[in-house]
């Protein structure tokens, strides 16, 4: 099946600060979506982005589907952007079901 | 209201019995799909269904069960609980395939 890798694993940062994650998958895809989950283990729909380049307030994504990965762009960091950043993906044809990758942490700290 | 609800959230049980967790949508959504999340792990597919008459196997069934007892209502059975099914299960649906998926708030399962 299709190989979801997210980068870094983990990452820590100050307030105000910004950060790039990466989303690298190994075929095409129908979908790709990234979802926030807090600490309270809510995941939270970011963007559904199997191509282009959208914008949500400080965040924003791309997705370059031809070289198959996307990056997700935090601006401004805030404490309450801390918690695990998920991309999942589901490959071409028929197989709708998404697959994720294992996550990056993010912590910001005041 | 939540669009995608699941009840129990939180659930203690024993080595050996059977539990259900229950999963209902307000989308009018077809698709509907139970992951786990193991800690330190993304989330892993258990099981899904395209409508109410077609039920699939996820990469990780084994120990478990399903049923979709309407459009809006997805079962997952845990037939005899162990240890190791102690996780952090989730509901999802899709109206489509090229459509975002929404999860439902999750269910916290320990097994004694």
């Amino acid at each position: 099946g299709i190989q979801v890798e997210q980068s870094p694993p983990d990452l820590i940062l100050q307030e105000g600060a910004n950060s790039t994650l990466r989303c690298n998958f190994s075929d095409s895809v129908n979908n790709l979506q990234w979802f926030h989950q807090n600490p309270w283990g809510q995941l939270i729909n970011l963007f559904y982005i199997p191509s282009g380049t959208k914008q949500n307030g400080r965040l924003s994504a791309t997705t370059v589907a031809t070289e198959r990965y996307s990056l997700l762009y935090i601006s401004s960091s805030q404490t309450t952007d801390s918690g695990v950043y998920f991309c999942a993906v589901d490959s071409g044809g028929s197989n709708y079901k998404l697959t994720f990758g294992k996550g990056t942490l993010l912590t910001v700290n005041p | 209201d939540a669009d995608v609800t699941q009840t129990p959230r939180n659930r203690i049980t024993k080595t050996g019995k059977r539990i259900m967790l229950e999963c209902s949508q307000t989308k009018g959504h077809d698709r509907m799909y139970w992951y786990r999340q193991d800690p330190g792990l993304g989330l892993r597919l258990i099981y899904y269904s395209f409508d109410v008459k077609d039920i699939n196997k996820g990469e990780i069934s084994d120990g478990y069960s399903v049923s979709r007892q309407a459009q809006a209502k997805f079962s997952l059975s845990l037939e005899s609980a162990i240890p190791n099914q102690t996780a952090l299960y989730f509901c999802a649906t899709r109206k489509g395939g090229k459509e975002t998926q929404y999860f439902g708030p999750g269910t916290r399962l320990l097994v004694l």
